[in-house]
């Protein structure tokens, strides 16, 4: 199995900073790396997907880089409504394979 | 109208068999997609349990493939779940999901989820 590993687990910080998510695979997958952003009690929305591509709808200030193993999520200005969990995934192999969540906290 | 929706038992009494639904609007089950189930147990992340295409043809996590079965109506626009044996260590939000090639199998679309609880 391929293991996402993601950093950190959870981070406070304030209304307007920019924050910095990675996601590192524990082999190369290419660009089969996708981002969801989870609030309690839904289900996960995708952000971005293939590594980099904004997912339709999702506002500009997320964006996504890298590929191989290594990858970041980045809020350009963390606004109240960013506040949730966010998952890495890999779809390069089955089984697929989820990061353990970066929690964003309100500092 | 909710794109996916899962249905099923809230609650399954150990070693029987969970069994959920997954209702499909505003598309065809037929279409070019994986449909995926992922479950999420209280508190903790993700966890993918398998996928089925238009086809029929399945792809199952192997940490529950002794367990698990998917298949589709495509007559009905559902896709289903079969869990057998069940424990505690089960308990969990089931999701529905589809995934396209186009995004690199992504996660396009989700279910709103569904508790399952397995408790006697």
């Amino acid at each position: 199995d391929i293991q996402m590993t993601q950093s950190p687990s959870s981070l406070s910080a304030f209304v307007g900073d920019r924050v910095t998510i990675t996601c590192r695979a524990s082999q190369s997958i290419s660009g089969y790396l996708h981002w969801y952003q989870q609030k309690p009690g839904k289900a996960p929305k995708l952000l971005i997907y293939a590594a980099s591509s904004l997912h339709s709808g999702v506002p500009s200030k997320f964006s996504g880089s890298g590929s191989g193993t290594d990858f970041t999520l980045t809020i350009s200005s963390l606004q109240p409504e960013d506040f949730a969990t966010y998952y890495c995934q890999q779809t390069y192999n089955t089984p697929l394979t989820f990061g353990g969540g970066t929690n964003v906290e309100i500092k | 109208q909710v794109p996916l929706q899962e249905s099923g038992p809230g609650l399954v009494k150990p070693s029987e068999t969970l069994s959920l639904t997954c209702a499909v609007s505003g598309g065809s089950i037929g279409s070019s997609y994986w449909w995926s189930w992922v479950r999420q147990s209280p508190g903790k992340g993700l966890e993918w349990i398998g996928e089925i295409y238009h086809s029929g043809s399945t792809n199952y996590n192997p940490s529950l493939k002794s367990r698990v079965t998917m298949s589709l109506d495509k007559s009905k626009n559902q896709f289903f779940l079969k869990l057998t044996s069940v424990t505690a260590a089960d308990t969990a939000v089931y999701y529905c999901a589809r995934s396209s090639t186009s995004c690199y199998t992504c996660f396009q679309q989700w279910g709103q989820g569904t508790l399952v609880t397995v408790s006697s």
